[in-house]
């Protein structure tokens, strides 16, 4: 079982929509990250959270650390918004501060 | 503008070779970071460093070698003991490891 996991695998939404992409993880964490990646393979870091719920736009990310598990909430959605949404957490234990990645959200947003 | 660069984009090599992936960032980060991506997975660490002349394996170091000897510049060689280099490999840096990362626009290596 993979340390942090993502629903749903592939999102398909119409233009306007409320998105929300899912991530639990079963480790005890220092914060997590929510990242973008667009077709051309470039990563950009959306948000950084250990408590609480961040907001940035038309994005918003949650979590809940007593149930390992955060969302990404993506308002009035947009065709540019298409792209895999990543999910990573700092495991707390040990002194490696790695990243452990969820395997992505697929998101397709239609015009 | 300060960044993280890699290069090339597109990389081709025959098998048996040994590859270097450049990255370099002038952000003024101490800590980098080599990703390795295939399809249907998430990241994997291969190498980190938190600071020059320092650097540990990651998940999955083997076939892969690396040297930090600037803060600024971390390449990744991908040696012919590595059974599967075909991947797109991506590096970041963050100022520390307890803060985010910021990631280059990656090389996507294919070996046959």
């Amino acid at each position: 079982k993979n340390e942090v996991e993502q629903s749903p695998q592939n999102l398909t939404a119409q233009e306007g929509e409320f998105i929300t992409i899912n991530c639990s993880y079963s480790v005890g964490i220092s914060a997590l990250h929510w990242l973008q990646q667009h077709p051309g393979g470039g990563i950009v870091s959306l948000f950084m959270l250990s408590s609480g719920k961040k907001k940035h736009g038309r994005l918003i990310a949650t979590i809940n650390i007593q149930e390992k598990h955060s969302s990404l909430h993506i308002t009035a959605s947009h065709p540019r918004d298409s792209a895999v949404y990543i999910c990573a957490v700092i495991n707390s234990g040990g002194s490696n501060y790695k990243l452990t990645f969820g395997k992505g959200t697929l998101l397709t947003v239609n015009p | 503008d300060g960044g993280i660069t890699q290069s090339p984009k597109y990389l081709f090599r025959k098998e048996g070779q040994n590859v270097t992936l450049s990255c370099e960032q002038n952000l003024n980060h101490d800590a980098m970071y080599w990703y390795r991506q295939d399809p249907g997975q998430g990241l994997r660490l291969i190498y980190y460093s938190q600071i020059v002349n320092d650097f540990q394996k990651g998940d999955i170091a083997e076939g892969y070698s690396v040297s930090r000897e600037k803060k600024e510049s971390f390449p990744l060689t991908v040696t012919s003991a590595q059974k599967n280099p075909t991947a797109f490999y991506l590096c970041a840096s963050s100022i520390n490891p307890h803060y985010e990362q910021y990631f280059g626009p990656g090389t996507r290596l294919t070996v046959t």
